[in-house]
């Protein structure tokens, strides 16, 4: 059982350079997160999906992108990446929007 | 809105001492409240969640927290912590309503316990 899988682990990109995370569950879950953390912030949500076919902003959408594929794939697109979304980020999905969340194991972004 | 406050950054103790990691959160509307563990390089990973009931939750690795109605809180306790134990705690809280406007998880900025030998 792969639960919430991300890819890829780690990524450099250079300023302005674009990128899309991948995301995907096996849970059959309706809803879908991206939250990036960072030190003293906690985590902070990019855009959340809470079911196939709608997708929201969070708190920090700003310079991102979503798409909800299908209902167990969502990724996060950056389109001109940079050094502010230096981060790790994480990709969650849970059954509904207010149950627990699943995590996957996170990808750690650098833009230099 | 809905928000969760962990006072403390940083939590340092002592092999088998107990410790309490506090969290505060702030609703207008009923809640579902959570506690989450990170250990270093690894996503987060559910501890134990209130939906309901029993104000006192049991969960994984010996760790359990109290859901106090009147003062807004939901500690996280365990009595005798070992050094595996050293992680980061994040604290979250979501609507009990599933088509409210707030409903979905909102997180803490996290409690560091740095168990010390």
């Amino acid at each position: 059982n792969a639960g919430v899988t991300q890819t890829p682990k780690f990524q450099v990109l250079k300023t302005g350079q674009s990128m899309t995370l991948q995301c995907a569950q096996d849970m059959n879950h309706n809803s879908m997160y991206w939250y990036r953390q960072d030190p003293g912030m906690g985590l902070r949500l990019i855009y959340y999906s809470a079911s196939e076919g709608t997708t929201d902003k969070g708190e920090v959408p700003n310079g991102y992108n979503v798409s909800r594929l299908n209902k167990r794939e969502f990724s996060l697109r950056l389109e001109s990446a940079a050094p502010s979304q230096t981060s790790v980020y994480f990709c969650a999905s849970s059954a509904q929007p207010n149950t627990e969340a699943f995590f996957g194991q996170g990808t750690r972004l650098t833009v230099v | 809105a809905q928000s969760v406050t962990q006072l403390d950054s940083q939590v340092p103790v002592f092999e088998e001492a107990p410790v309490e990691l506090r969290c505060n959160y702030s609703s207008s509307v009923s809640v579902y409240l959570f506690w989450y563990v990170q250990y270093p390089n690894q996503g987060l990973q559910l501890l134990l969640k209130y939906l309901s009931g029993s104000t006192l939750v049991k969960g994984i690795n010996g760790f359990e927290a109290e859901f106090n109605k009147s003062q807004t809180s939901f500690h996280l306790r365990k009595p005798s912590v070992h050094i595996s134990d050293t992680a980061e705690y994040f604290c979250a809280v979501s609507d009990t309503n599933y088509g409210g406007a707030t409903n979905k998880l909102i997180f803490g900025t996290g409690t560091l316990l740095a168990v010390q030998p």
